[in-house]
């Protein structure tokens, strides 16, 4: 069965510092794997994904993963945080397409607050 | 249209009632998700449609929830009998066929349901 986990609830970051908000999953086989975004009061929006190649990936608003296959990692950064950035960040993954299904499963969320 | 479009944006019930909630994908799609979020929350799997497939629907929490799909055009969720606990946001999400795995998932905007 696949998971993610991601294990901050909440990451607290001075603006112009570097952020990093973790993710760890469990897959059989090559995963694809997902950051997405939800402002308060807004839907989910898509920021990045790996597929296959460069394990560092670059998505938007600056933000950028780094897929590590031996920690089964897909840690999500920024080298300068904003406040505007302060939002909640959920990892997902995807498996191997298998039997007709390729389900998307979400980690918990982690909280970013970015302070002034 | 554009996204994905989900109807009606908010729903207050009393418990006790049935409730139908409404998610229109981006046509094209055949991947459909349902997913439930309580306040401040993660994503909580309910229900996979794949194209023709039988669905996924490993994660409906009781026999009080249903959904379905027309083909590869909208779906309804369906809860019956609604109870307080049954209060969240319902986001549905749809992404390109399988055997395009690596493609992501567009989220609607959601229905909160609140049930007094």
């Amino acid at each position: 069965a696949q998971s993610v986990a991601q294990p901050e609830d909440q990451v607290n970051v001075a603006e112009g510092n570097p952020l990093t908000v973790k993710c760890t999953y469990s897959v059989s086989g090559n995963p694809y794997l997902f950051w997405y975004v939800q402002y308060p009061n807004r839907g989910l929006q898509f920021l990045l994904k790996y597929i296959t190649g460069d394990n560092l990936v670059k998505g938007s608003y600056g933000f950028e993963a780094e897929f590590n296959k031996s920690q089964t990692s897909f840690h999500l950064k920024k080298p300068s945080a904003l406040v505007s950035d302060s939002a909640l960040y959920f990892c997902a993954v995807r498996g191997p397409f298998s039997g007709g299904y390729n389900k998307l499963i979400f980690g918990a969320g982690t909280r970013l607050a970015v302070h002034p | 249209g554009a996204g994905v479009s989900q109807s009606p944006s908010n729903k207050v019930t009393e418990k006790g009632k049935d409730v139908e909630l409404r998610c229109d994908p981006i046509s094209g799609h055949t991947a459909l998700y349902w997913y439930r979020q309580r306040l401040g929350q993660g994503l909580e799997f309910l229900i996979y449609f794949q194209g023709n497939s039988a669905p996924d629907k490993s994660g409906l929490p009781s026999d009080r929830f249903s959904a379905e799909r027309t083909g590869e055009s909208v779906s309804t969720l369906t809860i019956q009998r609604t109870q307080q606990e049954d209060s969240a946001v319902y986001l549905c999400a749809s992404s390109p066929p399988v055997r395009r795995p690596n493609t992501e998932a567009f989220f609607g905007q959601g229905t909160r349901l609140t049930v007094v």
